[in-house]
């Protein structure tokens, strides 16, 4: 069974803290990962997405890719109120060109 | 650049109807993809199609959904006879090959419910 595990949230983060959001997957084979933020009612939206092991930065978010572990993260610094959204972690799996499970989803609330 | 297009945004129709979704993707882009989410099973991925063929529908859940696509520019999704638990949103997602797993880009979706 492919997995992609999320812990569900809330995960609350004052204004101006980082916050980490953690999702493991069960494929030793998979080569692609994604980060999608979506915010109630609309659609995902991509954040970051990550191949190799280590760390890659855009803005104010960090992917890190753990391939030994079989673990991703996100982190958001800085976080803000806008940042409050569900944050999907989507996993291609070996065998499954183009095709991504997605994890179900860490709540982020952000207050001031 | 136009994004993924779905229609309708909504529908609402009785058990037993015929419900067809439809899906523009993101020019350029040769693979197109429907999900499925609800609070339950979060997204699901139902279909797929490369180059307008249907890769994979091993998520489709029963003989009631069908998809098709017959040109680069356009799918649906289709769902004869419709019941209550079909009640979703269903998500139409495109990405371009290019030699590696490229990121999918999402429709608005179209929010169904079905009476």
């Amino acid at each position: 069974q492919k997995e992609v595990e999320q812990n569900s949230g809330p995960l609350s983060v004052p204004e101006g803290a980082i916050a980490s959001l953690n999702c493991t997957y069960s494929d030793r084979g998979s080569q692609s990962f994604f980060w999608y933020r979506q915010y109630s009612g609309k659609s995902p939206e991509l954040i970051m997405f990550i191949y190799s092991n280590g760390d890659k930065e855009d803005g104010r978010f960090t992917a890190q890719l753990n391939k030994a572990s079989q673990y991703v993260s996100l982190l958001i610094r800085d976080s803000q109120p806008s940042d409050s959204a569900t944050y999907l972690c989507a996993v291609t799996f070996s065998g499954g060109y183009n095709k991504l499970i997605f994890g179900a989803g860490t709540r982020l609330a952000v207050h001031p | 650049d136009a994004g993924v297009i779905q229609s309708p945004r909504h529908e609402v129709t009785e058990m037993g109807q015929e419900v067809t979704l439809r899906c523009k993707p993101i020019s350029g882009h040769d693979y197109l993809f429907w999900y499925r989410q609800t609070m339950m099973r979060g997204l699901e991925l139902l279909i797929y199609f490369n180059n307008n063929v249907p890769i994979d529908d091993s998520g489709m859940p029963e003989d009631r959904f069908s998809a098709k696509m017959p040109n680069a520019s356009f799918s649906t999704l289709k769902i004869q006879p419709s019941e209550p638990r079909d009640s979703a949103v269903y998500f139409c997602a495109s990405s371009s090959s290019g030699g590696g797993n490229q990121p999918q880009h999402f429709g608005d979706g179209t929010r169904l419910s079905i009476l």
